[in-house]
């Protein structure tokens, strides 16, 4: 699976959008680009994944680069609610059951 | 709908002792796995279960057993605990890879 780069925090207002990027230059023709997020002392929680379109469901938005060498989560309205670690994930489809690699992620903090 | 659930929710072990964590889904989903996250980290893989009856390796396996008893239960075994292994212990399941995996609670481990 190819590497991916996180800022190591960010912060946010509350209400604001929450704009998280993630760098994957090495990414392959084959491989998703997923997103975690893990709330303190708690289980990861799936969040979004897409190929090369941009995705949107009812927690965020997904854009990547047409290269497909990065993206970028957008929360529309962050919440304190949100404050968490994020965590960009890249992955092959197919071929097996195997697990995800996580990195550091980013700890985006909502402020007040 | 129960999703993951985990037992212990903590555990303290002395050197050498063992113990059986335990995994349940109720999901129907086929695919399991167990993470470990130390302080600080993300999450690595420990072993994973493609479908009931198979098993395999992940990234730090050594130390842990697993058996995958049937759809809806992995458990992860410590024959000769080693303080080593003080973690957070993740449980997740998904439908199949790659779809989005689920996680439990976690268990909080520590070997004195």
């Amino acid at each position: 699976d190819a590497k991916t780069t996180q800022p190591p925090s960010m912060d946010c207002a509350e209400g604001r959008a929450a704009n998280l990027p993630c760098n994957h230059s090495t990414i392959s023709g084959n491989e998703y680009v997923y997103w975690y997020r893990q709330i303190h002392s708690q289980g990861p929680q799936y969040i979004i994944h897409g190929l090369k379109n941009n995705e949107t469901n009812e927690m965020a938005s997904l854009i990547i680069t047409e290269d497909r060498k990065s993206s970028t989560l957008i929360l529309p309205h962050a919440t304190l609610r949100d404050t968490a670690v994020y965590y960009c994930i890249v992955r092959v489809v197919g071929g097996g059951a195997d697990g995800l690699t996580f990195g550091k992620g980013t700890h985006l903090i909502i402020q007040p | 709908n129960a999703g993951v659930t985990q037992t212990p929710k903590f555990q303290v072990l002395k050197t050498g002792q063992s113990m059986t964590l335990q995994c349940a889904q109720d999901m129907n989903h086929n695919s399991m796995y167990w993470y470990r996250q130390d302080p600080g980290m993300g999450l690595r893989l420990i072993y994973y279960s493609a479908s009931e009856g198979t098993t395999d390796k992940g990234e730090v396996p050594n130390g842990y057993n697993v058996s995958r008893l049937n759809k809806r239960e992995f458990s992860l075994r410590l024959e000769s605990a080693a303080p080593s292994q003080t973690s957070v212990y993740f449980c997740a399941s998904s439908v199949d890879s790659p779809y989005e995996q689920y996680f439990g609670p976690g268990t909080r481990l520590t070997v004195t």
